[in-house]
């Protein structure tokens, strides 16, 4: 059982690039979100899933998109890298709303933005 | 904005003694969970206690909550090298439904 997997581990892009980190989860859980965490900080929600079909935005959600057109994948996109989207990011899942359950967490990506 | 915040920022101890972490947050809750993350990885579930629980335990862990005083402390007892991490509160605010994590407590537990 994988649980939560995140793509890449780690990842060094240029200012104005684009990429797209993976998160899939294979224990059929409806509730899936992405965090940033940074030192100092925390961990702070990007945006969440919950269901196929359904996201919304959490409390940082400026420079990120997200889709979620199965319920194993959430995907996160940054549409022109900056300096400040440096950090690692951790994708989460549980079975229902993300309030009301543990959350599971991939092992995150680390990404540079230079 | 930050709901929880853990005290105290890092906690240095010996194996053998007990750790106590504190979270302290602002506005009433559902629930309020510990989180584990050793270093370079992600997060580890370790207890979820609700709004109209007291205390829990789960093997040396013991989590109280005082809603009182919206505040919640995280006691590992009897501290192996091996607890050596840093310790997140999360809390899902009433009226809310995702969670929202402090800033953690870094653990040291030394041989």
């Amino acid at each position: 059982n994988a649980g939560v997997t995140q793509t890449p581990k780690f990842q060094v892009l240029k200012t104005g690039q684009s990429m797209t980190l993976q998160c899939a989860q294979d224990m059929n859980h409806e509730y899936m979100s992405w965090y940033r965490q940074d030192p100092g900080m925390g961990l702070r929600l990007i945006h969440y899933s919950v269901g196929a079909g359904i996201t919304d935005q959490g409390e940082v959600p400026n420079g990120y998109n997200v889709s979620r057109s199965t319920t194993e994948d959430f995907p996160l996109r940054l549409l022109s890298a900056a300096p400040s989207q440096t950090s690692v990011y951790f994708c989460a899942s549980s079975p229902e709303q993300g309030g009301n359950q543990p959350q599971h967490f991939g092992d995150g990506t680390r990404l540079s933005i230079l | 904005s930050q709901q929880g915040e853990e005290d105290p920022q890092a906690l240095s101890i010996q194996e053998g003694e007990n750790a106590t972490m504190n979270c302290s947050y602002k506005t009433s809750i559902n629930n309020l969970q510990w989180y584990r993350q050793n270093s370079g990885r992600g997060l580890v579930h370790l207890i979820l206690i609700r709004s109209n629980e007291r205390e829990k335990h789960s093997g040396r862990l013991r989590v109280t909550l005082d809603t009182s005083k919206k505040s919640s402390s995280l006691l590992i007892t009897a501290s192996r090298a091996a607890d050596t991490a840093s310790y997140f509160c999360a809390t899902r605010q009433s009226g809310y439904s995702t969670l929202t994590f402090g800033k953690g407590t870094m653990l040291l537990v030394s041989p």
